[in-house]
């Protein structure tokens, strides 16, 4: 069973801050890593995804991958409260569907 | 219309009710997929489409049976569920299966078996 785990939180952050949010994962084999966002009662929103090995950033979110450990990150800079929502990482390997983690709740408060 | 489109919103049957959920992609996607996102739970995938042949049956029950007319419509039939099944399904569209470029996710279906 390929894994991705996340710690569900919920992760607090004042406003303004940085939010750092963390995901591993099983498979060494995995290729392509993706976060999405969750509002409640809302579907997933795909917000950045990273292929190779470092950082790459977008705005105010920057994923950050490190194969050799395993695991995926995503960096909110200034954080709002309109950022308060879960965050789904998810990971996939050759031919195969996303599988992803339970997701990380954030709350930004104000 | 434009992305993901799922039908109904809500959904609320027996348990010997037959119903089903419809999925519409408008972004020339090849690849479709139904998602199963229960409380707690991390999102389980159900079915994989790929140009409209089915390449993955995630052990899902015979209850849930799905079908995919072309690469622009996905169906779930539902049929005998029972309690455990009330959950949010989701339906997405990839360009490839791999999903590169990650998936587009429908609003979903929210469905209570009572």
């Amino acid at each position: 069973q390929k894994e991705v785990e996340q710690n569900s939180g919920p992760l607090s952050v004042p406003e303004g801050a940085i939010a750092s949010l963390n995901c591993t994962y099983s498979d060494r084999g995995s290729q392509s890593f993706f976060w999405y966002r969750q509002y409640s009662g809302k579907s997933p929103e795909l917000i950045m995804f990273i292929y190779s090995n470092g950082d790459k950033e977008d705005g105010r979110f920057t994923a950050q991958l490190n194969k050799a450990s395993q695991y995926v990150s995503l960096l909110i800079r200034d954080s709002q409260p309109s950022d308060s929502a879960t965050y789904l990482c998810a990971v996939t390997y050759s031919g195969y569907a996303l599988n992803f983690g339970k997701g990380t709740s954030l709350l930004v408060t104000p | 219309e434009t992305g993901v489109t799922q039908t109904p919103r809500h959904l609320v049957m027996g348990m010997t009710n037959k119903k089903s959920l419809k999925c519409e992609q408008h972004l020339g996607h090849n690849a479709m997929y139904w998602y199963k996102q229960s409380a707690k739970k991390p999102l389980e995938l159900m079915f994989v489409y790929n140009f409209k042949e089915q390449t993955e049956n995630n052990s899902v029950p015979s209850r849930f049976s799905p079908e995919c007319p072309n690469s622009s419509h996905l169906f779930l039939h539902l049929h005998t569920l029972q309690p455990e099944d009330s959950a949010l399904y989701l339906c997405a569209s990839s360009q490839a299966r791999t999903g590169e470029g990650g998936y587009t996710f429908g609003s979903g279906t929210r469905l209570t078996v009572v």
